[in-house]
């Protein structure tokens, strides 16, 4: 049960759009269309954003949105926004119940 | 609404165990499952286990095996997760959360407020 790879940072101005992936493997994220991820802002508790890889709770808005392709995840973020600055976390289902997360990615607005 | 109250913050020392608490308001509590995650200092988040409320019954990370122990209590809508054998690796903020839905994959839509845990000799 290793983590799943994140890149340790990615980095966007203001209106552009970025993308973050997530790689796992045949075992988690290629197995399973149960992908999440999660944005957090320091001291917060982790929000999410997309479920069931492309799904989107109420109250998030479109801009954010997900993708799957094989073993890699893709979390997508448009018209990049100030406050989008932050940490962001991708989690796979694993199987019997056991789930993963990656280590990560920090998003900075220029 | 859903929301998840979690204990006090914890200081202990190497060896220790430490239980942590999540009481839940707002839904039926045993229609859910809840996951625990946690967070070291500066790092990412880490699954540690999901606790199947109504059954009692949970499935731990290979990593905490052990050492970590979920329960619940139906009559106070909490849930508890023990961690013993306490090493200053294990400094970290505890989260419990629960899902969006009714299947038991990680899409955690409600989150306690962590409790962080300090294990210092």
């Amino acid at each position: 049960q290793s983590a799943l790879t994140q890149p340790h940072s990615v980095s966007g101005s203001p209106g552009q759009s970025i993308t973050i992936s997530c790689t796992g493997t045949s075992s988690d994220i290629g197995a399973y269309d149960y992908v999440s991820w999660y944005q957090q802002h320091p001291g917060k508790a982790p929000r999410l954003l997309i479920y069931d890889v492309t799904k989107r709770p109420s109250g998030i808005p479109d801009r954010f949105s997900g993708s799957k392709s094989g073993n890699t995840a893709t979390l997508t973020i448009s018209g990049l926004q100030a406050d989008d600055e932050g940490s962001y976390h991708c989690c796979s289902y694993a199987g019997v119940y056991v789930s993963l997360f990656g280590g990560g990615t920090r998003l900075t607005v220029l | 609404q859903v929301q998840l109250l979690q204990s006090g913050p914890e200081v202990k020392r190497p060896g220790d165990s430490v239980n942590v608490s999540c009481k839940a308001s707002g839904y039926t509590f045993t229609n859910f499952y809840i996951h625990w995650v946690r967070q070291a200092p500066g790092q990412g988040l880490e699954w540690m286990g999901i606790i199947n409320v109504y059954g009692n019954t949970a499935t731990y990370a290979q990593g905490f095996e052990g050492r970590v122990t979920m329960t619940r209590d139906t009559s106070t809508q909490t849930v508890y997760m023990q961690l013993t054998s306490l090493r200053s690796g294990d400094t970290a903020v505890y989260f419990c959360a629960r899902v969006e839905g009714v299947a038991a994959t990680a899409s955690l839509l409600y989150w306690g407020q962590g409790t962080l845990v300090t294990v210092s000799s």
